[in-house]
């Protein structure tokens, strides 16, 4: 398996634009998470799924992100419009039963 | 609520002595906890996890930790350090499976030749 797989791995975004960050779980993972890590709050939950189904989505800052699960194999955190706050690497990560598998991250810089 | 303390967000060691990264905890029920590496520019990557049985959890690249409930500890251990173990340790905690993992703030590992 090619393991989590997250696209794109670096984006750079004028503030104001939307953004989209794409995550391919691992095949048969039942629980997908995002994460957001900076420097200051170090790593932060964002939302959560289990089968497909969004569990917990307190840590989603604002409306202005929005995270989907149409199908078990496919991911989107969408933040709109983004602003230079929002720069930092998101990660998305799958589970089977407790162990969880990251991606590599995608950075985001909002200029 | 979950949390996780890691004591120490600085760690420097020489090359050959031994590492120790702290981790406490807090879990209202039997936590699963867990020990991950971050590499520059990389993901996270599990070291080791306990979740029932013995207390004392083997992982990769010669890395252990001891689960102590009384204590409400999972400290990281390696006898000697290598250079490639310079990388970022964040220890987690969850309550069951695919629950939301809560992370420490982390430590960085700095090895001196």
């Amino acid at each position: 398996d090619a393991g989590v797989i997250q696209s794109p791995r670096h984006e750079v975004t004028e503030m104001g634009q939307e953004v989209t960050l794409r995550c391919k779980p691992i095949s048969g993972h039942n629980s997908l998470f995002w994460y957001r890590q900076t420097m200051m709050r170090g790593l932060e939950l964002l939302i959560y799924f289990n089968n497909n189904v969004p569990i917990d989505d307190s840590g989603m800052p604002e409306d202005r992100f929005s995270a989907k699960m149409p199908n078990a194999s496919f991911s989107t955190l969408k933040i709109q419009p983004s602003e230079p706050r929002d720069s930092a690497v998101y990660f998305c990560a799958s589970t089977y039963n407790t162990e969880a598998f990251f991606g590599q991250g995608t950075r985001l810089t909002v200029v | 609520a979950q949390s996780v303390t890691q004591l120490g967000s600085h760690v420097s060691v020489s090359e050959g002595a031994l590492v120790l990264l702290r981790c406490n905890y807090s879990s209202s029920v039997p936590p699963y906890l867990f020990w991950y590496v971050q590499y520059p520019n990389q993901g996270l990557q599990l070291l080791l996890k306990y979740t029932t049985g013995a207390t004392l959890v083997k992982g990769i690249n010669g890395f252990e930790a001891e689960f102590k409930k009384s204590e409400t500890s999972f400290h990281l251990t390696k006898p000697s350090a290598h250079m490639s173990d310079a990388a970022e340790y964040f220890c987690a905690v969850t309550k069951a499976a695919g629950n939301k993992l809560t992370f420490g703030g982390g430590t960085r590992v700095l090895v001196k030749p």
